[in-house]
């Protein structure tokens, strides 16, 4: 079992849509739980940063994490076309970080 | 700053062919880590450094070299390349490690015939 499963998409949705991006994972130690956001041919960038359950906003961005499922969801609303692009999961424990194998994300004008 | 630069953008190389892909930091971060990025297969770790003159193997080590002589710079090698290197590779940093931030270059785009 992967130890972060992340569904690749693609994901196509028109601009002003509330977009749902998930993953899942299996190991207990992971404590920190990230949102990273990656343009075509350009380095991932961090987009949203938690470590507990519960929610965090910011802006147009919601990072929703459930310790008990196992189980993190990044909300965008009042998508952009500028949204448009690859995210990606990751979760780190102290020793190391493990990203999802990403979702790519497509805004239609 | 310039913050993490990589070098070259772009290479081709033939089988056997050995290499140095170069990265540098100018934000006096302790961590640094090499990653891989293919297609369906998300980042993965090749290795890391938490300071100079320490280097660990990450995930996917074979194949692959570092050193850590200064905090600023963490060059990859590839020792024999094989057409299975062919890939896009990262290279990032952090202050505090695998729970902090992770910035990221531009990545180098390789591919091995």
């Amino acid at each position: 079992q992967k130890e972060v499963e992340q569904d690749p998409g693609p994901l196509s949705v028109p601009e002003g849509a509330i977009v749902s991006l998930n993953c899942t994972y299996s190991n207990s130690a992971f404590q920190y739980f990230m949102w990273y956001r990656q343009y075509s041919r350009k380095g991932p960038e961090l987009l949203m940063y938690t470590y507990s359950s519960g929610n965090k906003e910011d802006g147009r961005f919601t990072a929703q994490v459930d310790k008990s499922s196992k189980y993190i969801s990044l909300f965008i609303r009042d998508s952009q076309p500028s949204d448009s692009a690859t995210y990606l999961c990751a979760y780190s424990s102290a020793s190391k970080i493990i990203f999802g194998s990403g979702t790519r994300l497509s805004i239609r004008p | 700053n310039a913050g993490v630069t990589q070098t070259p953008k772009f290479q081709v190389l033939k089988t056997g062919q050995s290499m140095t892909l170069q990265c540098a930091q100018d934000m006096n971060h302790e961590y640094m880590s090499w990653y891989r990025q293919d297609p369906g297969m998300g980042l993965r770790l090749i290795h890391y450094s938490v300071g100079a003159g320490i280097t660990d193997q990450g995930e996917v080590p074979n194949g692959y070299n570092v050193s850590r002589s200064t905090t600023e710079d963490f060059p990859l090698r590839l020792l024999s390349a094989a057409p299975s290197q062919t890939s896009v590779y990262f290279c990032a940093s952090s202050g505090q490690g695998s729970t902090d931030t992770q910035y990221f270059g531009p990545g180098t785009r390789l591919t091995v015939l």
